[in-house]
């Protein structure tokens, strides 16, 4: 089945550490995308890739960074610059052309310890 | 990219039609109108798309004005399990950046 997989779908930070989300899909999509989720809110665009090498920051980049070596695959690295990084992480790919549609994975829930 | 509005939460039963508009004064000659729906602790799942009059799928159907500045989901005989968030955006289909607000919460009671 095609799809977006998203891994671990938990995850813990010590102070101080970087940790890195995982996002792959087999849907070939050439857009990508990482939103935050805090507790009763609405997402937040961190960042966003339309190609391979080449990604632009969202809203809320600051502390994170990505990396776009490979068409299925976009991982999210939460730095230890970022300070509240407790929430809830969804990766989502967009069919580029004739809609504006996303598919999005099932999510990572970071906690700091 | 049209900035949207939507009730911050909406309260219906089960079995009725369930309308949640989303206002969108600002919107573009080539923005869609686009809706997810968001059950807790999974991806926002799309539901719907429109760019005018009316368009219905197996699961909703979206009402858009004449001059689109407006547009309103309607869930038909909604049951316990619609309970979610739901959220309407606007753009183009060229758009890049996709942002979502805060959406709609909706709580159907028994």
């Amino acid at each position: 089945d095609g799809g977006i997989t998203q891994s671990p779908k938990y995850l813990f930070r010590k102070e101080g550490q970087n940790v890195t989300l995982s996002c792959e899909q087999n849907l070939n999509h050439d857009a990508m995308y990482w939103y935050r989720q805090d507790p009763g809110q609405g997402l937040r665009l961190i960042y966003y890739s339309q190609i391979v090498n080449d990604f632009q920051k969202g809203d809320i980049a600051e502390g994170y960074s990505v990396s776009r070596e490979k068409k299925e695959s976009f991982p999210l690295t939460v730095t230890s610059a970022q300070k509240n990084p407790t929430a809830f992480y969804l990766c989502a790919s967009r069919v580029d052309f004739g809609q504006e549609k996303l598919f999005f994975g099932s999510g990572t829930q970071l906690s700091v310890l | 990219l049209a900035k949207t509005t939507q009730p911050i939460s909406m309260d219906s039963y089960e079995g009725q039609e369930v309308n949640i508009t989303c206002s969108h004064n600002n919107i573009a000659t080539n923005d869609y109108i686009t809706w997810y729906q968001q059950f807790p602790s999974q991806g926002p799942r799309f539901i719907i798309q429109g760019y005018k009059t009316k368009v219905t799928n197996e699961v909703a159907s979206l009402f858009i004005p004449a001059d689109r500045k407006s547009s309103t989901l309607s869930l038909p005989r909604v049951s316990l399990s619609d309970t979610a968030v739901y959220y309407c955006l606007v753009g183009g289909v060229r758009d890049d950046k996709i942002i979502f607000g805060k959406g709609t919460r909706l709580h159907i009671l028994p």
